[in-house]
């Protein structure tokens, strides 16, 4: 069946400028994340959606990103004025249910989101 | 608390040859351990996990990694390389404790090289 799916591929915006980056869980899964993954360094864990509720948003670096689920599958990570800093590729995961322990699901990869900030 | 440590930024080996590829970590609970891999332009790809079953897992593509409490690792090995094998290898670690679950640390990568 078809896997994750993200939106746009490759994002190139000036500084100062809004993007939203798009994802498309597979159907049916509950659980939803989003990373955060600069150059040469592993992901890092930005924020985590059961269903349509953000559980954990521990790891949004400032109040300049915003993650949303509103129906409980496509989800959008919004980055406002953004800055060079935030020059990296978003991954989205999904799993397929919403556990007590939810980081200990196997997740399911999108492609990315490479956004460059001029 | 919890940190995870790939100990090789690239590893070069033959095709043919066994694969190494260390980490380590630590954890102030127990922990669930995680191997994926990634290929240009595609997504991360799970290999294989370990969550307090036994320690020897067997994963996908001929891999396996063994969960050594007592030296804080977990090494993903594979007896023989193919050329599909190059590609980037994440280590992650997720401690769980009564409370729930801790967010997923991944490592910074291994760099798998594999010449003909």
């Amino acid at each position: 069946g078809a896997g994750v799916s993200q939106s746009p591929r490759y994002k190139v915006a000036k500084r100062g400028q809004d993007v939203a980056l798009r994802c498309d869980p597979i159907s049916g899964h509950v659980s939803l994340f989003w990373y955060q993954q600069a150059l040469g360094q592993g992901p890092e864990f930005l924020t985590y959606f059961q269903n349509e509720a953000q559980l954990d948003k521990s790891g949004l670096p400032s109040d300049r990103f915003f993650a949303e689920r509103p129906e409980g599958s496509v989800s959008t990570l919004k980055i406002q004025r953004t800055q060079q800093e935030d020059s990296a590729v978003y991954l989205c995961a999904s799993s397929l249910s919403g556990t007590r322990f939810p980081y200990q699901e196997t997740q399911y990869f999108g492609p990315g989101t490479r956004l460059l900030v001029l | 608390a919890q940190s995870v440590t790939q100990l090789d930024s690239h590893v070069s080996v033959s095709e043919g040859t066994p694969v190494l590829l260390r980490c380590n970590y630590s954890s102030s609970y127990s922990p669930s351990l995680f191997w994926y891999v990634q290929h240009p332009n595609k997504g991360l790809q799970l290999l294989l996990k370990y969550t307090s079953a036994a320690t020897l897992v067997k994963g996908i593509n001929g891999f396996e990694a063994e969960f050594k409490k007592s030296e804080t690792s977990f090494h993903l090995t594979k007896p023989s390389a193919h050329m599909s094998d190059a590609a980037e290898y994440f280590c992650v670690v997720s401690a769980h404790a009564s409370g729930g679950s801790y967010i997923p640390t991944f490592g910074r990568g291994t760099s798998l090289i594999v010449h003909p």
